[in-house]
């Protein structure tokens, strides 16, 4: 079946660096969703792109759905502590979801 | 308040006793999912419904069922519990595929 792979698995950094995370799929996918899950918490989602080499942003955030449509990325510029926590990436597809494993993000101050 | 509510929040129990967690909303959404999620493994999709009295297996459906008789209620029933079920739980509620409102989370441990 469909797989979805992000890496990296867990990426430290300063407080102040940049941070991307890529998201692979080994099928086209339909569209992509990205969450974020703090520490403990649940997760909330932050966008969704539809259309091949899309390009969004939310402030610090840069999230792109690339040409192929089998793989995506967000890019945070100048992370913050906030900043930390685990992303996901989400195929949403029809009404089946299929997420990535996952990059957790530690900021250090 | 919009929301998604999961009862119980926390679950310790023995194998082969039938248990329910409980998932409700309140923003009228059609659609509702239920998720595992363990270490290294991401979010794995159990069941989800399109709208009341459509469900439908994700990835991972072995030994769970689920129901969707009214559009607010999505129960999780694990009829025959076993210790590889330990793993912490999210119900989601959704208009169609968009995003997703995700519940607290039930942490069940089944020994």
């Amino acid at each position: 079946g469909q797989q979805v792979m992000q890496i990296p698995q867990y990426q430290h950094v300063q407080e102040g660096e940049d941070f991307t995370t890529y998201c692979n799929s080994s099928t086209t996918l339909s569209n992509i969703q990205w969450y974020k899950q703090r520490p403990g918490g649940h997760p909330v989602f932050l966008i969704q792109l539809v259309k091949s080499g899309e390009v969004k942003k939310q402030k610090r955030l840069t999230f792109q759905f690339g040409e192929a449509k089998k793989n995506s990325s967000l890019h945070i510029t100048a992370t913050q502590t906030t900043d930390v926590g685990t992303y996901f990436c989400a195929d949403s597809g029809t009404y089946k979801y299929i997420f990535g494993t996952g990059t957790r993000l530690k900021v250090l101050a | 308040e919009a929301q998604v509510t999961q009862n119980p929040r926390y679950l310790i129990t023995v194998t082969g006793k039938k248990l329910t967690v409980t998932c409700s909303q309140n923003m009228n959404h059609e659609y509702m999912s239920w998720y595992r999620q363990d270490p290294g493994l991401g979010l794995r999709q159990i069941y989800y419904s399109m709208n009341v009295e459509v469900t439908d297996k994700g990835d991972v459906p072995e030994g769970y069922k689920v129901s969707r008789k009214e559009k607010r209620n999505f129960p999780l029933i694990l009829e025959s519990p076993s210790p590889n079920q330990t793993s912490l739980y999210f119900c989601a509620s959704g208009y169609r595929a968009d995003e997703q409102y995700f519940g607290p989370g039930t942490r069940l441990t089944v020994t």
